[in-house]
């Protein structure tokens, strides 16, 4: 009975390289959203996905960052090029539905930009 | 458009009390809110949902929330705080639309830090 896996916990990158930040959705889930959250801050939505589609991406940054969730495999949240600034937790939830569904939070990847 | 806005963002008290945390939202049509735990370098555990059936929601670990449409408030309350409370609490809304449907983007709220003093 595994929850939201979020790989890896922790990842260390040097300014002007890419992150690339993974998400495994619970069983039976279809629905993924990525959250950022900045130290002193709350969480902001970033991005929903449902399997190959993005439904919504509001919350994304115009440059720089991508999601996908493709058929096979997990959710990746990518990030080219990172700045001081991109240094977060990025937490991924999932859902049965995009409806009154509560959203399942994986543990987050905490992103370190050197 | 949504938002929360969470009334403390630090609360202290002492173990055995009661415990009040204060969040107010606004929303176009018809939300959903939920209450979420997060302990220190951890993720966000679901404490409670209020999804327009009973305003009294009762959660995990002792926890509750009422739903007041007239104050667009979403209290969490717990009639005897505990050690293991001690936590970040976040208040979060989902919006829907005009015909219920909720699109599942969250809302949240900056944040209470609660502390629980032995």
């Amino acid at each position: 009975n595994a929850g939201v896996m979020q790989n890896p916990r922790h990842l260390v990158r040097r300014r002007g390289q890419e992150a690339r930040l993974r998400c495994s959705p619970m069983k039976g889930h279809s629905h993924v959203y990525w959250y950022r959250q900045l130290p002193e801050e709350g969480l902001k939505f970033m991005v929903y996905l449902q399997k190959e589609n993005i439904i919504d991406e509001s919350g994304m940054p115009k440059e720089r960052f991508s999601a996908e969730f493709p058929k096979e495999g997990p959710s990746i949240l990518r990030i080219q090029q990172v700045v001081r600034g991109d240094s977060a937790a990025y937490f991924c939830a999932s859902s049965q539905t995009g409806a009154t569904q509560p959203q399942h939070f994986g543990d987050g990847t905490r992103l370190s930009i050197l | 458009a949504q938002s929360v806005t969470q009334l403390d963002s630090h609360v202290s008290v002492s173990e055995g009390t009661p415990v009040l945390l204060r969040c107010n939202y606004s929303s176009s049509y018809s939300p959903s809110l939920f209450w979420y735990v997060q302990h220190p370098n951890k993720g966000l555990q679901l404490l409670l949902k209020y999804t327009s059936a009973a305003t009294l929601v009762k959660g995990i670990n002792g926890f509750e929330a009422e739903f007041k449409k007239s104050e667009t408030s979403f209290h969490l309350t717990k009639p005897s705080a505990h050690m293991s409370d001690a936590a970040e609490y976040f208040c979060v809304v989902s919006d829907g639309d005009a015909g219920g449907t909720s699109y599942g983007k969250l809302t949240f709220g900056q944040g209470t830090i609660l502390t629980v003093h032995p």
